[in-house]
């Protein structure tokens, strides 16, 4: 079972800021933040990972909280290609077993 | 720095026969998953191979599915007898050796069962 819980779904205004949160209350210490998107029939795209500190790339930025229960991926500025079922996944650092998908939060960005 | 390549992206078969589904890595990765996609449902793992091992197996059916990563070519997950049930997208990831565990998937073979 995913250790995670994800909003069913949300809306996002175009080229405004998409804030996805993702509550992972039972982490560990060693686990990792994972997200990934997949935008629909594609393949599941990686986007972030982060252990404790705020993580930042050409995609997304990552918010963890300081007692790591929970965490928030930002799109900076949605477009409408960025309409996708993103998933938030614990997993433990180092490790090379499987992924584990829940539901993830279905983001629509609407014009 | 192609990524994660599947053949065939969509696949037909009748009731009864085999459907082989190909997975070649990223460059420099030795280490595949496969995942099953249902209509309508998320991401199911079911098999970690790394060259000519096959890791974990625990989210395979135990009849029917047979996977292999051999130390020459693609990744194959075969199923023979397909049935109705096993029309899926089947998606494969793969990973570095080094310990990088991000995985990075390919597009997905679409498994139609007439």
């Amino acid at each position: 079972d995913a250790k995670t819980t994800q909003p069913p779904s949300m809306d996002c205004a175009e080229g405004r800021a998409a804030n996805l949160p993702c509550n992972h209350s039972t982490i560990s210490g060693n686990e990792y933040v994972y997200w990934y998107r997949q935008i629909h029939s594609q393949g599941p795209q990686y986007i972030i990972h982060g252990l404790k500190n705020n993580e930042t790339n050409e995609m997304a930025s990552l918010i963890i909280t300081e007692d790591r229960k929970s965490s928030t991926l930002i799109l900076p500025h949605a477009t409408l290609r960025d309409t996708a079922v993103y998933y938030c996944i614990v997993r433990p650092g180092g490790s090379q077993g499987n992924l584990i998908f829940g539901k993830g939060t279905k983001l629509s960005v609407k014009p | 720095n192609a990524g994660v390549m599947q053949n065939p992206r969509h696949l037909v078969r009748r009731r009864g026969q085999e459907a082989r589904l190909r997975c070649s890595p990223m460059k420099g990765h030795s280490h595949v998953y496969w995942y099953r996609q249902l209509p309508e449902e998320g991401l199911k793992f079911m098999v970690y191979l790394q060259k000519e091992n096959i890791i974990d197996e625990s989210g395979m059916p135990k009849e029917r599915f047979s996977a292999e990563f051999p130390k020459e070519g693609p990744s194959i997950l075969r199923i023979q007898q397909v049935v109705r049930g096993d029309s899926a997208a089947y998606f494969c990831a793969s990973s570095e050796l080094s310990g990088e565990e991000t995985q990075y998937f390919g597009p997905g073979t679409r498994l139609l069962v007439l």
